[in-house]
């Protein structure tokens, strides 16, 4: 099946530092992608959709200027959590469907464990 | 958008089967219904996924009674390595609507 790969798997930084998530759709193009926010033992919250070639959508609740989302080619979205403090610590994941209306299949990144110290 | 009610929780011993209902009583015509499993640190995986009636692949079954108001994963014979959170899904396939996650349901598989 199509694959949709997440780097870095885990990252710490330092509290006021930015972090750049990158998240690829393999072998398929994705003019649409999704990040979520995950906390421990809670639901994926879905932060906001990725959309080839213009700006994010972002949730309600979001801060697009805290959350920088890149999506600049149909593989490859990037989600920048800028300024990053401690409460930004969780577990983000990206999703990228393939095929359409019934045939859609989300596929989801292995996730980045973000640790602001 | 249809929301989705599963049990928070469930157990079950290895070898049983595993029943996991969901609730969404406000699916639209053009809702499919997808499951997905999750295992701590790890982005969901695809289970299974289903219109109405019963699909079936080599993982799991999926039942969805013919009004559609709710939808059921089974799971033969379980074993320790299915100890995981499911997620049940229902949207159209188009932007985000298929994609908000409920609860899930943590299913514990004991020795």
């Amino acid at each position: 099946g199509a694959v949709v790969s997440q780097h870095p798997s885990r990252v710490i930084c330092k509290s006021g530092t930015s972090v750049k998530i990158e998240c690829r759709s393999l072998d398929f193009q994705a003019t649409t992608m999704f990040w979520y926010r995950q906390f421990p033992k809670k639901s994926l919250m879905l932060m906001a959709t990725s959309n080839e070639g213009s700006k994010a959508t972002y949730e309600q609740g979001v801060e697009k200027d805290k959350f920088l989302i890149n999506h600049a080619s149909l593989t490859l979205s990037t989600l920048t959590v800028t300024s990053a403090h401690p409460e930004d610590s969780s577990f983000y994941i990206c999703s990228a469907g393939a095929g359409s209306g019934l045939n859609t299949e989300a596929f989801f990144g292995q996730g980045t464990r973000l640790t602001v110290v | 958008l249809a929301k989705t009610t599963q049990p928070i929780s469930m157990d079950s011993y290895e070898g049983q089967e595993v029943n996991i209902t969901c609730s969404h009583n406000n699916i639209a015509t053009n809702d499919y219904i997808t499951w997905y499993q999750q295992f701590p640190s790890q982005g969901p995986r695809f289970i299974i996924q289903g219109y109405k009636t019963k699909v079936t692949n080599e993982v799991a079954s999926l039942f969805i009674p013919a009004d559609r108001k709710s939808s059921t994963l089974s799971l033969p014979r379980v074993s320790l390595s299915d100890t995981a959170v499911y997620y049940c899904l229902v949207g159209d396939g188009t932007g985000a609507n298929n994609l908000f996650f409920g609860t899930g349901t943590r299913l514990t598989v004991i020795p």
